[in-house]
């Protein structure tokens, strides 16, 4: 069964706006770890941001900032004041409770970003 | 500088040939990943260790032969590949592979094509 299921396979957005990529992810387990990875066309999958099942506020880092709704099971990635270097594959991915090596990834999404 | 080195970066064999893909972490991890990225389709877990362990082997080929001399290093020993096995190889690592919120760091990658 998909674990994680991103809809948008590509997002375009204007430069200098913000976009929103979506997430939902389906578990069982009370605690699992969610996190966002940007891939440019280099092939490098870059950490960007991570939410915690039991965590009380949204997580933010920069222009970067994840919509958590657990009741809905979304974890979605805003990305504010887009720049061209924002175009890239967009991956989430969920670790499900402790002592757990398995991350599993969704589809991506490509973001490009319009001058 | 990501701290997680992969070599080569692209990689061109026969499927008669035995190759090794190398990964090198500089960021004092103690756990280890394979992972495989073909087109259109979610990254795949290979393997995993932890602490030099194999403790994840996620029904793999057995023309996919890893090797983990030390929590620095890893390899991916690759003999008779198919053609379909032409993919993005990236390898990770991450600290205290037990807690869900820990990210893993990712190399470049290899680019793998079978002819």
């Amino acid at each position: 069964a998909q674990k994680i299921t991103q809809t948008q396979p590509g997002m375009f957005v204007q430069e200098k706006e913000a976009v929103t990529l979506d997430c939902t992810y389906d578990t069982s387990d009370p605690s699992y770890g969610l996190f966002w990875y940007k891939q440019p066309s280099s092939g490098e999958m870059i950490f960007l941001i991570y939410q915690g099942s039991y965590d009380q506020q949204n997580a933010t880092e920069g222009r970067y900032s994840l919509n958590f709704q657990k009741a809905r099971k979304s974890a979605n990635l805003v990305i504010s004041a887009s720049q061209l270097g924002d175009s890239a594959m967009y991956f989430c991915a969920m670790r499900e409770g402790p002592n757990n090596n398995d991350m599993r990834f969704g589809a991506g999404t490509r973001l490009t970003v319009k001058p | 500088e990501t701290g997680v080195t992969q070599t080569p970066r692209h990689l061109v064999m026969g499927m008669t040939n035995k190759k090794s893909l190398k990964c090198e972490q500089h960021l004092g991890h103690n756990a280890m990943y394979w992972y495989k990225q073909s087109a259109k389709k979610p990254l795949e877990l290979m393997f995993v260790y932890s602490l030099e362990e194999r403790v994840e082997n996620n029904s793999v080929p057995s023309r996919f032969s890893p090797e983990c001399p030390n929590s620095s290093h890893l390899f991916l020993h690759l003999h008779t590949l198919q053609p379909e096995d032409s993919a993005l190889y990236l390898c990770a690592s991450s600290q205290d592979p037990e807690y869900s919120n820990q990210p893993q760091h990712f190399g470049d990658g290899t680019r793998l094509s079978i002819l």
